[in-house]
């Protein structure tokens, strides 16, 4: 069975800071695909990066990179100079097999605060 | 381009009655999804339409769960009768169908309905 482990519940961080908010997965398809949403206050889940399993590169927009090692089955995120707006919950997510339709299977979540 | 809207933001019901959230996904979108986040728990897959059928119902709870989409724009998620254990954040999400092209098509989220059952 699929599964994504996040291990911090909650995270403090002084602004501007890097900040890698932790994520393990375990699946058995071959073929999978891993993302990071934010979840602010306000409720809305936003998508931040994508990487794929066969990805040779590690995923990076803007101030996030994501830090894949496969052999691992990690999948950090990392938030490079943090601001106070990154305050947020913070989701790990996989959709396995090959159908890019799949249903996504999320983490429990890490809450991330941001101190001036 | 608007985002996936759903409504009502917000819902207080007793125990036993029935309650019918409302999903509309962004316009184009074929993929359909519901997830529910109980109270600190994961974000737990309900199900998966595309247009309007039914392509995965795996995740829903029990028959007290109804879901359509009829017409395979917006979607409907009705709860009758509603129990305690309903209560959580109600999310619906929207993808467009692709045969080809990136992987990567990642689903994109309304903002929740919060339900709470007294």
């Amino acid at each position: 069975a699929q599964k994504i482990t996040q291990t911090q519940p909650g995270m403090f961080v002084q602004e501007k800071e890097a900040v890698t908010l932790d994520c393990t997965y375990d699946t058995s398809d071959p073929s999978y695909g891993l993302f990071w949403y934010k979840q602010p206050s306000s409720g809305e889940m936003i998508f931040l990066i994508y990487q794929g399993s066969y990805d040779q590169q590690n995923a990076t927009e803007g101030r996030y990179s994501l830090n894949f090692q496969k052999a691992r089955k990690s999948a950090n995120l990392v938030i490079s100079a943090s601001q106070l707006g990154d305050s947020a919950m913070y989701f790990c997510a996989m959709r396995g097999g090959l159908n890019r339709d799949d249903k996504i299977i999320f983490g429990k979540g890490t809450r991330l605060h941001i101190l001036p | 381009e608007a985002g996936v809207t759903q409504f009502p933001s917000h819902s207080v019901i007793e125990k036993g009655q029935t309650v019918t959230l409302r999903c509309d996904p962004i316009s184009g979108h074929d993929n359909l999804y519901w997830y529910r986040r109980v109270m600190g728990k994961e974000i737990k897959f309900l199900l998966h339409f595309v247009k309007e059928s039914k392509q995965d119902e795996s995740g829903m709870p029990n028959n007290r769960f109804l879901a359509e989409r009829t017409g395979g724009t917006y979607s409907t998620l009705k709860v009758q009768p509603a129990e305690l254990e309903d209560s959580g954040v109600y999310f619906c999400a929207s993808s467009p169908r692709r045969v080809a092209g990136p992987y990567q098509e990642t689903q994109y989220f309304g903002p929740g309905t919060r339900l709470l059952v007294l």
